[in-house]
């Protein structure tokens, strides 16, 4: 069964503390991992697909980085606006459902 | 363009009554999921449609659930004699489909949040 671990559940930043999230996953043949960042009482909001070990995705203070076992979201100097869930999926090879981790949630501090 | 779309966005029902929630995915979108949040835990696959084809319904969690989607738009989720443990955010997602090497990203509605009294 796919299963994703992220840590730390919670994290609390003052406003230009850079810090990294990270998402362990285990799965039979990864096909794409996915980063979504969650907004309360909205749906997730697409972010970035890794697809192979040592990718590297870049938009804005967010940099998402790829190994065989793990995931990081690194957040450069973050911002208020920054504060949300961010969620971590996988998508194992011949399946097509998102096996998702129980998400960081990160409040950033002016 | 306009997004995915569910309604309605809350939902209180009594334990016991069916309920029906509507999701209306991104035009052009062939793939649409189901997904269930509840408190504390991570998004839950429940069901998934790709075009014509047999839909997925690994994901259901009893037989009170059922899903279908007409004319390959829009799609429904249906909860009969609902219990107090449905309660959640029910999330529907559409995306391009798979197709050869690529991968087509999954976007997302704002959910439908149900409360059984």
């Amino acid at each position: 069964e796919d299963q994703v671990t992220q840590s730390p559940e919670a994290l609390r930043l003052q406003e230009g503390e850079s810090s990294s999230l990270n998402c362990s996953y285990t799965v039979s043949g990864l096909r794409g991992l996915f980063w979504y960042r969650q907004d309360p009482g909205k749906g997730p909001e697409f972010l970035f697909t890794l697809y192979s070990a040592g990718e590297e995705k870049e938009k804005e203070r967010l940099k998402a980085t790829l190994t065989k076992k793990e995931s990081f979201l690194h957040i450069t100097a973050p911002k208020p606006e920054d504060s949300a869930t961010y969620l971590c999926a996988v998508q194992a090879e011949g399946n097509n459902r998102l096996a998702f981790g129980k998400g960081n949630q990160v409040v950033v501090i002016p | 363009g306009a997004g995915v779309s569910q309604s309605p966005s809350n939902k209180v029902t009594e334990k016991g009554k069916d309920v029906e929630l509507r999701c209306d995915p991104i035009s052009g979108h062939t793939a649409l999921y189901w997904y269930r949040q509840s408190l504390g835990q991570g998004l839950e696959f429940l069901i998934y449609f790709q075009g014509n084809s047999a839909p997925d319904k690994s994901g259901l969690p009893s037989d009170r659930f059922s899903a279908e989607r007409t004319g390959g738009s829009v799609s429904t989720l249906t909860i009969q004699r609902t219990q107090q443990e449905d309660s959640a955010v029910y999330l529907c997602a559409s995306s391009l489909g798979y197709s050869g090497s690529s991968y087509n990203e999954q976007f997302f509605g704002p959910g439908t949040r149900l409360t059984v009294l």
